[in-house]
C-alpha cells in the first residue's frame, strides 16, 4: 500500500492561467476528499465522491473549480482563471465508507499564484 | 454548524515539559481523530478515539475522548523538538461529515 498520492507536490502558475491536480487514492479506499488549507489554518472541506459520484461540494468550490473521479479510483481537481487567493496547499484524502471513515491525507499540491 | 474548538492556538514551550492541548465542541462525534501535520506535508493520523471515556496511549503521547464524546485531550509527556508541529482534530458527526479544528501549532524548544 503507497498510501495517498497527490502530484504535483509544488505548481507555481502566473494569475489567469488554469491548473489542474491529481489524486490517487488508497487502493482499496471508496471516498476520496478535497480540501483546501491555507497557512496557520485546518484543512477546509471542499468535496468529496464516494466511488465515481460528487455526493458534496462546499460553498468555498466556486464555479472555477471543478472535480472529478471519473473511474472511482484518481480524481483530479482543476482550477480555472486562477487567482492570488487560490494560493494554498490543496490535500486530497481517502477513507473507506465502513466502519470509522478514517481519512488518510496525502502530502499535498503548494499552490502558488504569481 | 457542527464546530470543533482547539486551544491554545499556539504553544511554545521547553524540552523535557509536559502540555495538554484541548479540543472541544458541543457535538457529538461518533469518532475523533488526532492528526499531526509538519510544514509542507499532509496531516498524519495519529490516533482515532470512538468510545466515550476512552484513553490511548502512543509512546509519550495520551489521547482521551470525553464521556460525552464532546470533546478530547492530547496529553504529551517530557516534549521533545521531534514533537514540534500543527495537531489537528477531526471529528465525525452527522451524515460522516468530519470537521476539522484549525489546529494547535506546538514549537519545543531544545
Amino acid at each position: 500500500d503507497t498510501g495517498v498520492s497527490q502530484n504535483p507536490r509544488h505548481k507555481i502558475t502566473k494569475r489567469g492561467q488554469n491548473v489542474t491536480f491529481r489524486c490517487d487514492p488508497i487502493s482499496e479506499h471508496n471516498r476520496l476528499y478535497w480540501y483546501r488549507q491555507t497557512l496557520g489554518q485546518g484543512p477546509e472541506f471542499l468535496t468529496y465522491f464516494q466511488n465515481e459520484a460528487q455526493l458534496e461540494k462546499s460553498r468555498l468550490l466556486s464555479d472555477r473549480f471543478s472535480a472529478e473521479r471519473p473511474k472511482g479510483s484518481f480524481s483530479t481537481l482543476e482550477i480555472q482563471r486562477t487567482e492570488q487567493g487560490d494560493s494554498a496547499m490543496y490535500l486530497c484524502a481517502s477513507s473507506f465508507s465502513s466502519g470509522w471513515n478514517i481519512q488518510y491525507f496525502g502530502a499535498g499540491t503548494r499552490l502558488s499564484v504569481l | 454548524t457542527q464546530l470543533l474548538e482547539q486551544s491554545p492556538q499556539f504553544l511554545s514551550i521547553q524540552e523535557g515539559e509536559n502540555l495538554t492541548v484541548y479540543c472541544n465542541s458541543s457535538s457529538v462525534f461518533s469518532s475523533l481523530q488526532w492528526y499531526r501535520q509538519e510544514p509542507g506535508e499532509g496531516p498524519v493520523l495519529l490516533v482515532t478515539v470512538v468510545t466515550g471515556g476512552e484513553v490511548k496511549k502512543l509512546k509519550r503521547l495520551t489521547f482521551q475522548f470525553g464521556d460525552a464524546r464532546k470533546d478530547s485531550s492530547l496529553h504529551i509527556t517530557a516534549a521533545q523538538p521531534g514533537d514540534t508541529g500543527l495537531y489537528l482534530c477531526a471529528g465525525a458527526g452527522r451524515d460522516d461529515k468530519i470537521i476539522f479544528g484549525k489546529g494547535t501549532r506546538l514549537h519545543i524548544l531544545p
